[in-house]
């Protein structure tokens, strides 16, 4: 079963807009992390929020957490044809123990930013 | 460069078939993992490996088999292959502690089809 519900499935944008993405999860969490996907790429790290912070920023991106909501928000903001990608959230949980560093992927979203 | 190398980039099998995808690492990172991704499916996690000479199941670890000899390196292989394991094959690496991992470095992916 999928912890990472992601919506919406695809974002078509002009360049220059703002583009925010969702994640949903189900259980408690060590941390909530946000990838990006260039077509026919492997998956790179863009950020890390832990389940005690509520907001963090990493140049362009801005992420929140809500753990009593259980989501998540990407934004991106002036957007350039670049940032054209998939973006998935994926989770560090640990219901009942450990997780081992292992991540729950999200089916991700598939962000278009026309020029 | 510093990363997460996979060979090969892209097999052809047939079914019944045999072979072995490696991953290796020169980041000295303890945990690495194999995830498959499929469309609309998000990336599920197949085998997982906490350290030299440990391994782990994973969400879908039905007909794959791995190893860690070396701390460096993680295999992946399939026994014999079934058109249901068409899929692309991400290895991914990372630091993690007490409070989960601190992000994966990912692999640039192995296109797998089998007929």
């Amino acid at each position: 079963s999928q912890q990472g519900e992601e919506d919406p499935q695809a974002l078509s944008i002009q360049e220059g807009e703002n583009a925010t993405m969702n994640c949903s999860y189900k259980t408690s969490i060590n941390n909530l992390q946000w990838y990006r996907q260039n077509s026919g790429r492997g998956l790179v790290h863009l950020i890390l929020i832990r389940s005690n912070e509520r907001e963090k920023h990493s140049g362009r991106l801005r992420v929140t957490l809500d753990t009593s909501k259980k989501s998540s928000s990407l934004l991106i903001t002036a957007s350039r044809a670049a940032d054209t990608a998939s973006y998935f959230c994926a989770t560090d949980a640990y219901p009942g123990g450990t997780s081992y560093g292992k991540l729950t992927f999200g089916q991700g979203t598939i962000l278009t930013v026309h020029p | 460069n510093a990363g997460v190398t996979q060979t090969p980039k892209f097999r052809v099998l047939k079914t019944g078939q045999s072979m072995t995808l490696l991953c290796a690492q020169d980041m000295n990172h303890e945990y690495m993992y194999w995830y498959r991704q499929d469309p609309g499916m998000g990336l599920r996690l197949i085998h997982y490996s906490v350290g030299e000479g440990t391994t782990a199941k994973g969400e879908v670890p039905d007909g794959y088999n791995v190893s860690r000899l070396k701390k460096q390196n993680f295999l992946l292989g399939l026994e014999s292959a079934a058109p249901s394991q068409t899929s692309v094959y991400f290895c991914a690496s990372s630091n993690t502690g007490t409070g989960g991992n601190y992000g994966y470095t990912f692999g640039s992916g192995t296109r797998l089809t089998v007929v």
